[in-house]
């Protein structure tokens, strides 16, 4: 496809389930990037992928919350034990990888339609 | 203190007016300055950066910048409905370029 595509576009789960919501970003795009947008606010920075390597996961809120990028495209955002505040928007980003590790035009990031993730 | 601060809104404008949307931030070592619109329900998209002092213009869009007073902002000229949405500021740091850090946005209300 020609933009970033994200499963579900909705979920709807109970407190303590696992939850998983899917990225596939542009092809060729070597930096991904999982943000989180609760109402009302802007994304917050999760977790950022050069390739199929975390490179930075500083903005993971806690141990349930982990992903992966095991072949350097797809990524998946697992969340453990769901809780009603992991209630919110999660958007995936992709961007090509510039010379400095960031994209290549800083800052242009390309989103996807993103996944609600709605924890009753 | 949040490190990157809007005015949440509504801004409401009269279609042709200049609507102006400001942002401050707080961390001096803030490289480079990003508006992305969001429409309501969709994803963010980048619209303008900045990187050094002054202004930058591209069409409709003005995007200004003062370092020394950590202050952005982006004027839209001849405003039209369609430019109603959510306008989020956002900044990185030479550190870690990749990361952005996003304001809770400002929502432009264009009336025809």
């Amino acid at each position: 496809g020609a933009g970033v595509s994200q499963t579900p576009s909705n979920k709807v789960t109970e407190k303590g389930k696992y939850v998983e919501l899917r990225c596939d970003p542009i092809s060729g795009h070597t930096a991904l990037y999982w943000y989180r947008q609760s109402l009302g606010q802007g994304p917050e920075f999760l977790i950022y992928f050069q390739g199929t390597g975390a490179a930075d996961d500083s903005g993971l809120p806690n141990d349930r919350f982990f992903a992966v990028r095991p072949e350097g495209s797809v990524s998946t955002l697992k969340i453990q034990r769901t809780e009603r505040g992991d209630s919110a928007v999660y958007l995936c980003a992709s961007s090509p990888l510039g010379q400095a590790g960031g994209p290549v035009r800083t800052g242009e990031l390309f989103f996807g339609e993103g996944s609600r993730l709605t924890v009753l | 203190q949040k490190e990157v601060e809007q005015n949440s809104g509504p801004l409401s404008v009269p279609e042709g007016a200049i609507a102006s949307l400001n942002c401050t931030y707080s961390d001096r070592v803030s490289q480079s300055f990003f508006w992305y619109r969001q429409y309501s329900g969709k994803s963010p998209e980048l619209i303008m950066s900045i990187y050094s002092n002054g202004d930058k213009e591209d069409g409709r869009f003005t995007a200004q910048l003062n370092k020394a007073s950590q202050y952005v902002s982006l004027l839209i000229r001849d405003s039209q409905p369609s430019d109603s949405a959510t306008y989020l500021c956002a900044v990185n740091r030479m550190d870690s370029s990749y990361k952005l850090i996003f304001g809770s946005g400002t929502r432009l209300l264009v009336r025809p």
